[in-house]
């Protein structure tokens, strides 16, 4: 079993939508979780950073982690066209633990 | 802001060439990765530093060798580039004094080995 398990969409959707992106994993050791929004030909940008379970919310964004699910979400409320990227959730156990990345799933936002 | 600089943004090399590319990070993060990201199988990881003169593999190492003689200087080399090393190549960083985990990515080199 993969420890994390990203739907690579595609995903189209229209501007003002709200969007949902998921993913889930295998090993409850894992206590940090990350999006990463990623621009066609650019590196990863973190977006948002989560410890443990509950919601947080910036802006138009809101990541939630369930960990008695193992499922970790992203909200876009208000869809825009620059929204358009691939996003990756990343996890990690702590420590000096590596960052362990999903596969990405490709949104498109169209106007 | 962490600022994250690889010395080419495009490259195109030969069969069996030493390739080398280059990160330089300005924000004195000890730790250092090298992943490739391929359409399908996503962030593979390459290689990882610690620290000046340390490395560790990471999930893929077979074909690639790493150089870290200062802390903000991270280097991939390939030392005979194949084909099947076509790909985009992301350095990123991390602090690990604090209890964050995330990683700062620069902004790639996609090369290509002809």
């Amino acid at each position: 079993q993969k420890e994390v398990e990203q739907d690579p969409g595609p995903l189209s959707v229209p501007e003002g939508a709200i969007v949902s992106l998921n993913c889930t994993y295998s090993n409850s050791a894992f206590q940090y979780f990350m999006w990463y929004r990623q621009y066609s030909r650019k590196g990863p940008e973190l977006l948002m950073y989560t410890y443990s379970s509950g919601n947080k919310e910036d802006g138009r964004f809101t990541a939630q982690v369930d960990k008695s699910s193992k499922y970790i979400s992203l909200f876009i409320r208000d869809s825009q066209p620059s929204d358009s990227a691939t996003y990756l959730c990343a996890i990690s156990r702590g420590g000096s633990e590596k960052l362990v990345f999903g596969k990405g799933t490709k949104l498109t936002v169209n106007p | 802001d962490v600022k994250v600089t690889q010395s080419s943004r495009y490259l195109v090399k030969r069969t069996g060439e030493k390739v080398f590319l280059e990160c330089v990070q300005d924000m004195d993060h000890e730790n250092m990765f090298w992943y490739r990201q391929d359409p399908g199988l996503g962030l593979r990881l390459i290689y990882f530093s610690y620290d000046v003169k340390m490395k560790e593999k990471g999930d893929i190492p077979e074909g690639y060798s790493v150089s870290r003689e200062k802390k903000e200087r991270f280097s991939l080399i390939l030392e005979s580039a194949s084909t099947n090393q076509t790909s985009m190549y992301l350095c990123a960083t991390r602090d690990s004094t604090g209890f964050s985990y995330e990683q700062y990515f620069g902004p790639g080199t996609r090369l290509t080995v002809t």
